[in-house]
């Protein structure tokens, strides 16, 4: 059973312009949600979180949005970077810190220069 | 300062044989977990050592895996009579008590023939 999925399993985005990845999940007990990065043959590298007491976290060109009725939640880039080309994980957690981390099976990002 | 560290960076071995992997956790983190990727998959959870406490060993597959952290710091996953399903990235992630992103290491690429 596929807790946290990403149904996009790739995608595209021309250099300079938002890109949106998206996440959902079934299991209501998830409070805390993150995306991580990754590059070949490195370890996923955190991103961006979002507890569930909000709907929106920035930092700097990331932005997490949170839906929790319709439980799901995105990931917007803008302006898409040549250097932001990787796969994405979306994971949800039940409590914050240090509990395992439930993955999706990732977007693979690509930005068009 | 240093971050995860795992080794080897790639295992080959043949079905049968036990395995060993090792992970050297960022100084100072309590918490260290092991996650694995099968090829097309999203990150999988395996097991989760936090300080003294008995470690949840929720996501292991089977009793052919195991795992142990000494000291606190160290930590060893042990895969005996390996499969050729064993054969996926195996992931360590540390991150400190009161933090709530977990920092991932380069992974183990294991392959079983």
């Amino acid at each position: 059973d596929q807790q946290v999925k990403q149904n996009s399993p790739s995608l595209s985005v021309q250099e300079g312009r938002i890109s949106i990845l998206n996440c959902d999940y079934t299991n209501s007990m998830f409070d805390y949600f993150l995306w991580y990065k990754k590059y070949p043959a490195e370890g996923p590298t955190f991103l961006i979180s979002i507890s569930s007491i909000k709907d929106k976290n920035e930092d700097g060109r990331f932005t997490v949005f949170l839906n929790k009725s319709a439980k799901h939640l995105s990931l917007h880039i803008v302006p898409s970077q040549p250097g932001d080309s990787a796969v994405y994980f979306c994971a949800a957690s039940v409590g914050f810190g240090n509990e395992k981390l439930t993955f999706g099976t990732g977007t693979r990002l690509t930005i068009i220069p | 300062g240093a971050g995860v560290s795992q080794s080897p960076s790639n295992k080959v071995t043949e079905k049968g044989k036990d395995v060993e992997l090792r992970c050297d956790p960022i100084s100072g983190h309590t918490a260290l977990y092991w996650y694995r990727q099968s090829l097309g998959q999203g990150l999988e959870f395996l097991i989760y050592f936090q300080g003294n406490s008995a470690p949840d060993k929720s996501g292991l597959p089977s009793d052919r895996f195991s795992a142990e952290r000494t000291g606190g710091s160290v930590s060893t996953l042990t895969i005996q009579r390996t499969q050729q399903e064993d054969s996926a990235v195996y992931l360590c992630a540390s991150s400190p008590r009161t933090s709530g992103k977990q920092f991932f290491g380069p992974g183990t690429r294991l392959t079983v023939l």
